[in-house]
């Protein structure tokens, strides 16, 4: 069965920019949710999807949104880059939704934002 | 809210020797616990996981964590550390009501000497 899949692995922008990322469960999860990694903020929760409807939202700006289709994949995007947006962002699938659920990360996505 | 706390950002073992990486959380409700690990330019991967069945939780690549509610800890321990245990590992707590969102620790880096 393969994993959740990322995509594009790494991404160059400039501030001002926007970006969209994309995420491919594993077959069968309905949930999806992103995180993003920084070297000085550790991992924080980004948000959460099922059933194409967003169901958890960490503390982050709106300029940070997303979506999620269908067939479950999921979109996130970042718009009006900053510097400080620069990181690891990650994308976790689980069957179902629920606080003992294992989520299987994808290798995430490197965004460097210049 | 909840919340983990990991002591010691690094932490140096020789090979064949026990391996303790901490993790105290704090919660106002029962929580559920987590240990991931991160290999280099990769995504996390599930070590072990505590949902209030058992206490002491076996994991992977003989991991195991025990949960102590007394201590509000869930240390994670190797009997003998291999060479292939080099990595970051994290923390993670979700609760009652919160979905699939993660809290994480900061992170622990393993050194594993000869």
């Amino acid at each position: 069965k393969a994993g959740v899949t990322q995509t594009p692995r790494y991404l160059i922008k400039t501030r001002g920019q926007q970006v969209t990322l994309s995420c491919s469960p594993i077959s069968g999860h309905r949930s999806v949710s992103w995180y993003q990694q920084t070297p000085g903020q550790g991992l924080q929760f980004l948000f959460e999807y099922f059933s194409e409807t967003q169901r958890n939202k960490g503390n982050f700006p709106g300029r940070f949104s997303g979506r999620q289709f269908s067939n479950s994949r999921s979109e996130m995007n970042v718009s009006t880059l900053e510097l400080g947006d620069s990181a690891l962002y990650l994308c976790a699938s689980s069957r179902d939704r629920g606080e003992t659920e294992t989520q299987y990360f994808g290798p995430g996505t490197r965004l460097l934002v210049l | 809210a909840q919340s983990v706390t990991q002591l010691g950002s690094h932490v140096s073992v020789s090979e064949g020797a026990l391996v303790l990486l901490r993790c105290n959380y704090s919660s106002s409700v029962p929580p559920y616990l987590f240990w991931y690990v991160q290999y280099p330019n990769q995504g996390l991967q599930l070590l072990l996981k505590y949902t209030s069945a058992a206490t002491l939780v076996k994991g992977i690549n003989g991991f195991e964590a025990e949960f102590k509610k007394s201590e509000t800890s869930f240390h994670l321990t190797k009997p003998s550390a291999h060479m292939s245990d080099a990595a970051e590992y994290f923390c993670a707590v979700s609760t009652t009501g919160g979905g699939n969102k993660l809290t994480f620790g900061t992170g622990t880096q393993l050194k594993v000497e000869l």
